[in-house]
């Protein structure tokens, strides 16, 4: 079964400065998907940034970017130019692609990583 | 575009009795998941609907169940209520056309105590 860590539970970084994320996971798989989402306050999961797994390049969205390392078996994610409004609880997740069986629709979680972001 | 839309937002009820967790996903989307989330335990997987159809199901007991009608809007039932299953429950659409690729988006979630 596959697994996923986010080491840091908690984090904090000056508003405008650059924070990274650590997530690593563990899968015998080689085709898969990566996602960091965003839990504000509000509760709702917002997704920030997905990596599919055969791509080599690291996915960008605007201020945040991953580094994918799948040697390593790593996917963490970059936050530039941190805003007030990204203070949230973190989450890695891990997904098979439309594999059948016990893959479908599942997304397996990291505990998550509280960023706060201060003024 | 409406976004998943979950009622109740909150939701009390009493150790023993039964509850419904309703869930419309975005338009179009055809899978829909259900995630419990508690402090101790994280996010953790119930199942998912396609067409209709439960194609997968996490660890949890009978007493948690779902279904999907052909609109796929989504329901979750949990009988006899327990005090560990007071958690904020998650409801999760995707488009499914080309695999999970792209994600599922999420609903605000229905917080349920139990006492």
């Amino acid at each position: 079964a596959q697994t996923v860590t986010q080491s840091q539970p908690e984090m904090s970084v000056q508003e405008a400065e650059t924070v990274t994320l650590s997530c690593t996971y563990d899968t015998s798989e080689n085709n898969y998907y990566l996602f960091w989402y965003k839990q504000p306050p509000s509760r709702q999961m917002i997704l920030v940034i997905r990596q599919e797994a055969y791509k080599q390049q690291n996915a960008t969205e605007n201020r945040f970017s991953v580094n994918f390392q799948k040697a390593a078996k790593s996917f963490s994610l970059k936050i530039s130019d941190s805003q007030l409004g990204d203070t949230a609880m973190y989450f890695c997740a891990f997904m098979f692609p439309r594999t059948g069986g016990t893959s479908y629709g599942k997304l397996t979680f990291g505990q998550g990583t509280i960023l706060t972001v201060h003024p | 575009k409406a976004g998943v839309t979950q009622t109740p937002r909150y939701l009390i009820k009493t150790r023993g009795q039964q509850v419904t967790l309703s869930c419309s996903p975005i338009s179009g989307h055809r899978s829909v998941s259900w995630y419990q989330q508690t402090p101790g335990q994280g996010l953790q997987f119930l199942f998912e609907y396609f067409s209709e159809t439960q194609r997968n199901k996490g660890n949890f007991p009978g007493r948690f169940s779902g279904r999907q009608f052909s609109n796929s809007r989504s329901e979750m039932n949990v009988s006899t209520l327990e005090l560990g299953d007071s958690a904020l429950y998650l409801c999760a659409s995707s488009l499914n056309t080309r695999g999970f690729g792209y994600g599922y988006t999420f609903g605000s979630g229905t917080r349920l105590t139990v006492v």
